[in-house]
């Protein structure tokens, strides 16, 4: 099993632009987390989806961030346009829906978003 | 809505101490508790949890954690940690509710054991 696959690693990008983080949960798994980490603010959840449908997105910060799932093998985190402010390790997390109570959640190794 | 308290943020200790850390966490129902670690440029790896049953739990590395229910508390232990054990380590609270759960997480303590 390769676990959960975040891609980039890295990103640096110029305030304005336009970032996209993707994220390939387990196979098999249903629910999808999206967590910012940072400094000050410590692990925030963003957004989490079970079977592809968001089910809690109250924790995105604004406008500017949107999720998407369109399918269960892939979602991507964007964040348009981009600000200083929003440099932060996102991780990704996967789980089994109605079991992730008893496993907890497999993460991925995170997107260092740095945004200047 | 449910939180989660770490209320040390940074414990810095010798190889072969003892370690505790503290979690307390607030929510009404009945909850699964977990403990993450995650060492220097690592994502989160699931230590232990606590779902039921004896409320002493045993994880990985030599880790254990105790729920006291009327303390709302989740601590971590262990007895004689070691270098490889400086990481950031993160308690969580998932309530148990019919259409899924979602984890909140404490705010972190930094660990640093000196050689």
């Amino acid at each position: 099993d390769a676990g959960v696959i975040q891609s980039p690693r890295h990103e640096v990008t110029e305030m304005g632009q336009e970032v996209t983080l993707r994220c390939k949960p387990i196979s098999g798994h249903n629910s999808l987390f999206w967590y910012r980490q940072t400094m000050m603010r410590g692990l925030e959840l963003l957004i989490y989806f079970n079977n592809n449908v968001p089910i809690d997105d109250s924790g995105m910060p604004e406008d500017r961030f949107s999720a998407k799932m369109p399918n269960a093998s892939f979602s991507t985190l964007k964040i348009q346009p981009s600000e200083p402010r929003d440099s932060a390790v996102y991780f990704c997390a996967s789980s089994l829906f109605r079991s992730q109570d008893k496993y907890g959640y497999t993460f991925g190794s995170g997107t260092r978003l740095t945004v200047v | 809505a449910q939180s989660v308290s770490q209320h040390n943020h940074h414990v810095i200790l010798s190889e072969a101490a003892s370690l505790e850390l503290g979690c307390n966490y607030s929510y009404g129902g009945t909850v699964n508790l977990f403990w993450y670690v995650q060492y220097p440029g690592q994502h989160l790896q699931l230590l232990l949890k606590y779902f039921s049953g004896d409320p002493l739990v045993k994880g990985i590395k030599g880790f254990e954690a105790e729920f006291i229910k009327s303390k709302f508390s989740f601590n971590l232990r262990k007895p004689s940690v070691q270098w490889s054990d400086t990481a950031e380590y993160f308690c969580a609270v998932s309530p148990i509710k019919a259409a899924g759960n979602k984890l909140t997480f404490g705010g972190g303590t930094r660990v640093l054991v000196k050689p």
